[in-house]
Order: C-alpha cells, then sequence, then structure tokens
C-alpha cells in the first residue's frame, strides 16, 4: 500500500476486555513505532521496533499493554483487561530507518473503553 | 524528562490572517519537527529543522529553530479553511535503544471564513 495502514478505525469495548489493533507499515520500512494520543493531548510514544533487534518497551504503561512485530512486517499492539483511561487513539509510524525525520504516521484506531 | 510546551492552545483566526505558535523546552534539542495532523488522520511532518537559527519555508509555512536550541516557533501566511488542524512540534530524545520522538500538547487552529 501507499502509506501506513492501521485497523479497525474504530474500536468500541467494555470495560475488562482485551483488544487487538493492527499496523501495516509501509513495506521496506524496518522501524515501527506506536504511539497513544488522548484527547486534547500530544502523543505519547509507546513501543519501538527496528529490523530483528528487540523491541523497545520502555513507554508502555503497564503490563497490560503489549505488542508483536511478526517477520518483520505488521505488528499488532494487544491491550488485556482494558480500563477506561485506555480510551484514546493509537497511532503507529514507520520508518525506513531509525530516523525521526522519516517517521509516517497510519490514520490511528480509536479506542473507546465503556 | 524532556518536556516540550507549546503555546497557544488553541487558536481562532479570520481566513487571510497569519498565525504564529511556539515550542519551548527546559533542555536543547538537536532537531525541531513541525506536524499537522487533520481530523481523523495520523499527524504529517510539515517542517523540519537542524540547525540553530535555521530559517525554513514549506509555502506559507515558516519555521525557526531557535538560537538557544530551545525553543522553535511556527508562522503560517495568509490562512486559508485548509490549515485548520492540531499543530505539534516535535523533537528527539534518546531512550533505551530508540531515537523517540516527544510532542509538544498541540496548537489547535480554526480558520473563520
Amino acid at each position: 500500500g501507499a502509506g501506513v495502514s492501521q485497523s479497525p478505525s474504530n474500536k468500541v469495548t467494555e470495560k475488562g476486555k482485551d483488544v487487538e489493533l493492527r499496523c501495516d507499515p509501509i513495506s521496506g520500512h524496518t522501524a515501527l513505532y506506536w504511539y497513544r494520543q488522548s484527547l486534547g493531548q500530544g502523543l505519547e510514544f509507546l513501543i519501538y521496533f527496528q529490523g530483528n533487534s528487540a523491541p523497545d518497551k520502555s513507554g508502555l504503561p503497564s503490563d497490560r499493554f503489549s505488542a508483536e512485530r511478526t517477520g518483520g512486517s505488521v505488528s499488532t499492539l494487544t491491550i488485556q483487561r482494558t480500563q477506561q483511561e485506555d480510551s484514546a487513539v493509537y497511532l503507529c509510524a514507520s520508518s525506513f530507518v531509525s530516523g525521526h525525520e522519516t517517521q509516517y504516521f497510519g490514520p490511528g484506531t480509536r479506542l473507546l473503553v465503556l | 524528562g524532556q518536556q516540550l510546551n507549546q503555546s497557544p492552545q488553541s487558536m481562532f483566526i479570520q481566513e487571510g490572517e497569519d498565525v504564529s505558535m511556539n515550542c519551548t523546552s527546559s533542555s536543547i534539542f538537536n532537531t525541531w519537527l513541525w506536524y499537522k495532523q487533520d481530523p481523523g488522520e495520523g499527524p504529517v511532518l510539515l517542517i523540519a529543522l537542524y540547525k540553530a537559527g535555521e530559517l525554513t519555508s514549506n509555502g506559507r509555512l515558516t519555521a525557526q529553530f531557535g538560537i538557544t536550541r530551545k525553543d522553535s516557533f511556527l508562522n503560517i501566511s495568509a490562512s486559508i479553511p485548509s490549515d485548520v488542524g492540531i499543530y505539534f512540534c516535535a523533537g528527539p530524545i534518546s531512550s533505551g535503544s530508540a531515537r523517540q520522538l516527544t510532542f509538544g500538547s498541540g496548537t489547535q487552529l480554526t480558520v473563520l471564513p
């Protein structure tokens, strides 16, 4: 595809349920980032994948959050036992190398936890 | 940690007016980035600044990297309706193995006809 795609675009879930958010980066991009954007706020870094290296999970807010990147391409962000404060837009970005100025963002997944 | 303070939080301007917004930090940054986020979309990079004092334009947009490396501003001249959106400043920080971006809280721009 031409850009970063994310699915679903919107997700409504009940408190306590698990959710999976998907990111398809731009083909050939080796670096992939997940960010969280709460209402009226900037972007909060969550996790970073670079090639086959171990991911940098330093931004994950709790152990309920995890992410995988299969085959160096598609990534899945999983939130277990969702809480209302998890409601936010989850944005994925990819870049050809670990270069901040070349990060391309997807449209995001809007998560609402009731 | 390194935080970016962005102001104003929101702006309401008339079409045709010029706009100015800025970003400050207590820490030095070696790069300043300005992004725009349209409703329902991810941020899109507008301008990247790499050198203190640098002044860079992209169409009606002009951004400057402050001499102290602790601030940057973005100007939009002759605003049009499609300028509506949220503008974010951002800068890279090193954390663990990653070069991450830290973002300001954004400036919500509304252009009135």
